[in-house]
């Protein structure tokens, strides 16, 4: 059974630029759910996408936003990226209607200049 | 909103003592609480989840019994190794998982031989 994995592991950006993560989740899984985690902080929930649509949304604003294609695979897409972006960006996988039990990937470290 | 709050870290304790992390929880309805881990550098595994009232997870020696007339999901250990030395989240997911997890903010543990 593969994980969630995540690519790439670290990433450096200037504001205002724009950025790709990408993640593939743990197989059998159809959901996917992208989490920040800030420096000493818990990790805060992004959205979440189940078959290709956007499912659910925490409080971040539209220039965060993501895709889910057919393979169940997702990318988180940032713009305009400012320097409080600079976080580990992390991607859960789950199967719906499992008690909502997520596995996570071991993020992506973004730093922004 | 939903919310968790535990006790702030550093938790410095030595090798085979007794360990609880205190968790407790505000969410409307019944959610599913958890425990994560994160070692340095790495993404998060879960430790142990329970889905409803008076359900007790266990793993790996860890064990939290949700508690609904308290709000709590405590986290205890009878005898804490060096490898235990991570820092802890506590979670919960309610309204179907389609707002992802709430995290609190994390308690860091160092287990001294």
């Amino acid at each position: 059974e593969t994980g969630v994995t995540q690519s790439p592991t670290h990433l450096i950006k200037t504001r205002g630029q724009q950025v790709t993560l990408r993640c593939s989740s743990q197989s059998g899984h159809n959901t996917v759910s992208w989490y920040q985690q800030a420096l000493g902080q818990g990790p805060q929930f992004i959205f979440q996408y189940y078959r290709e649509e956007e499912n659910g949304r925490g409080n971040f604003p539209p220039r965060f936003s993501g895709l889910q294609f057919p393979n169940y695979s997702s990318e988180l897409n940032v713009n305009a990226l400012e320097l409080d972006d600079s976080a580990l960006y992390l991607c859960a996988s789950s199967l719906r209607g499992t008690g909502e039990t997520q596995y996570f990937g071991p993020g992506t470290r973004l730093l922004v200049l | 909103g939903d919310s968790v709050t535990q006790m702030e870290g550093p938790v410095t304790l030595s090798e085979e003592a007794f360990l609880t992390i205190n968790c407790t929880y505000t969410a409307t309805g019944y959610p599913s609480l958890f425990w994560y881990v994160q070692y340095p550098g790495e993404g998060l595994q879960l430790l142990l989840k329970a889905t409803k009232a008076d359900d007790k997870g266990s793993n790996k020696g860890f064990e939290a019994t949700y508690r609904k007339e308290t709000t709590s999901f405590h986290l205890e250990k009878g005898s804490v190794q060096v490898s235990d030395s991570a820092v802890y989240f506590c979670a919960l997911a309610s309204g179907g998982g389609a707002d992802g997890l709430t995290f609190g903010k994390g308690t860091h543990l160092i287990i001294q031989p």
